[in-house]
C-alpha cells in the first residue's frame, strides 16, 4: 500500500485566494483526519470523519474552513478566502475503526499563505 | 477532557547515551497512549502504543515506554541514541470514549550530539 498521499506538498499562495488540500487514505480505513501543525499551537485536530460521515469538526478554525469526503478514497480541505495566519503544515491521517488503531500520516501539505 | 504535557520543548544528549523523554497525561479513565515520531518534512509515525496489560511496553527502533498510573505518566526511554533519532517526538492519549480522536502534547524535539 501507498500509504496516505497528500497533494501538494507544498502550496504558496495569496491572501484572499482559494486554496484546497487533498487526501487519499489508505483503502480499507474507516477514520480519516486532518490536523494542522504550528510552531505555536503544535498539532490540532482539524476535523474528523468515519465511513465518509463527519464525526467532529470543532477544531475547524472558521466558516472559512470547510472539509468534504464525498467518497471512501478521497477527501479535501478547502480554505476560502486564505490569511496568512493559516500558513502552516497541514496533515490527512486515516486509521481502522476502533480506538486503540494507530495513526497513519501523510507527509503533509505546507501551506504559506503570503 | 483528555490532556497531554510534554515538559520539555528540546533536549539535546549526545550519541550512545540514554534518552528519556517526559510524558504526562490527564484523563479519568484508563487511557490508550501513544508515542510517535516525526522527522523533518515527514508526517507522523508510531513509535510504541499502550492499552492495557504489561506496563512496560517495547515498541520499534529500540524505543520503549513505560506507564506509572499512579503518576499519570507514559515516558519513553531509549537506552543508547544514534544520530538517526534527531527529531520531534509526540505523545498523545486516546480512549474508547473519544472515538479515534487522539490528544497529542506539544512534542518534544530531539537533538543528537556526535
Amino acid at each position: 500500500d501507498a500509504g496516505v498521499i497528500q497533494s501538494p506538498r507544498h502550496e504558496v499562495t495569496e491572501m484572499g485566494q482559494e486554496v484546497t488540500l487533498r487526501c487519499k487514505p489508505i483503502s480499507g480505513h474507516d477514520y480519516l483526519f486532518w490536523y494542522r501543525q504550528t510552531m505555536m499551537r503544535g498539532l490540532e485536530l482539524l476535523i474528523y470523519f468515519n465511513n465518509n460521515v463527519p464525526i467532529d469538526d470543532s477544531g475547524m478554525p472558521e466558516d472559512r474552513f470547510s472539509a468534504k469526503m464525498p467518497n471512501a478514497s478521497f477527501s479535501t480541505l478547502k480554505i476560502q478566502p486564505s490569511e496568512p495566519r493559516d500558513s502552516a503544515v497541514y496533515f490527512c491521517a486515516s486509521s481502522r475503526g476502533t480506538a486503540n488503531e494507530k495513526l497513519f500520516f501523510g507527509s503533509g501539505t505546507q501551506l504559506s499563505v503570503l | 477532557a483528555q490532556s497531554v504535557t510534554q515538559p520539555d520543548i528540546h533536549i539535546t544528549v549526545s550519541e550512545g547515551a540514554s534518552l528519556e523523554l517526559r510524558c504526562n497525561y490527564s484523563y479519568g479513565a484508563t487511557p490508550y497512549l501513544f508515542w510517535y515520531v516525526q522527522s523533518p518534512g515527514q508526517g507522523l509515525q508510531l513509535l510504541l502504543k499502550y492499552f492495557s496489560g504489561d506496563t512496560l511496553v517495547q515498541g520499534i527502533k529500540g524505543f520503549e515506554a513505560e506507564f506509572k498510573r499512579s503518576q499519570s505518566s507514559f515516558n519513553l526511554r531509549k537506552p543508547s541514541v544514534h544520530w538517526s533519532d534527531a527529531a520531534e517526538y509526540f505523545c498523545a492519549v486516546g480512549s474508547n470514549n473519544a472515538g479515534n480522536m487522539l490528544t497529542f502534547g506539544g512534542g518534544t524535539r530531539l537533538m543528537v550530539k556526535p
